[in-house]
């Protein structure tokens, strides 16, 4: 079985700070992994992903994330925060590899920036 | 880039009656795709993964008969809420399932539908 861990409901920086989401995984088989960031009323949308390849993921709008094993950790990270970046933020991990099949989401974390 | 869209985005039912969402992938083919139900400030959680021309498979919990998934072509997959209750509302997302490059897949999501019963 797999799942994943938000750790932080909810989390505030100052525009221009850096953000960071955690993110702690469980699974039997190496897993894919995910970060979606969600806008209010809205459907989900990837910002990156890592299969496998190199461990620190860089996505869309400024966001990345490193793969480490030895933690079982996948944190989001940008280094400045913009108001734009307020929505909610959620890790994913798929089982199966090749063929991404049902992805296990985190509680989600909630992004506020405040100027 | 894969499109997926939803329509209706926003409906309200009475109790009582029968609801359809449908899921569009609209420039792409997906022979998967997959319903997910959010309720307030929640994660996703899935419903059913849904394989065109063929039964969905329905997640632990979920009444199969209660929502009704036909995947009848490569890019339409719908839902449907039947004698929906009070407690059926929620936000209903779907994805389609696609290749991102090489053996890759991902999916891709729709905006969702908002379903709430009076």
């Amino acid at each position: 079985a797999q799942s994943v861990t938000q750790l932080g409901s909810h989390v505030s920086v100052s525009e221009g700070a850096l953000v960071l989401l955690r993110c702690n995984y469980s699974s039997s088989v190496p897993p894919y992994l995910f970060w979606y960031v969600q806008y209010p009323n809205q459907g989900l949308q990837l910002l990156l992903k890592y299969t496998s390849a190199a461990t620190l993921v860089k996505g869309i709008n400024g966001f990345e994330a490193e793969f480490k094993k030895s933690e079982t950790s996948f944190h989001l990270t940008k280094p400045s925060a913009h108001m734009s970046d307020a929505a909610e933020y959620f890790c994913a991990v798929s089982e199966y590899t090749g063929t991404a099949s049902k992805l296990t989401f985190g509680t989600g974390t909630r992004l506020q920036v405040t100027l | 880039g894969a499109v997926v869209s939803q329509h209706p985005s926003w409906v309200i039912c009475k109790s009582g009656t029968s609801v359809k969402i449908e899921c569009r992938s609209l420039d792409f083919q997906a022979t998967t795709m997959f319903w997910y139900r959010q309720f307030p400030k929640q994660s996703l959680m899935l419903m059913a993964t849904s394989n065109e021309g063929s039964k969905a498979t329905y997640e632990q919990g979920v009444e199969k008969d209660k929502f009704l998934i036909n995947h009848a072509s490569l890019t339409l997959s719908t839902l449907t809420v039947t004698s929906a209750h009070p407690e059926d509302s929620s936000f209903y997302i779907c994805s389609a399932r696609a290749l991102a490059g090489g053996s890759s897949y991902e999916q891709y999501f729709g905006p969702g539908t908002r379903l709430t019963v009076t």
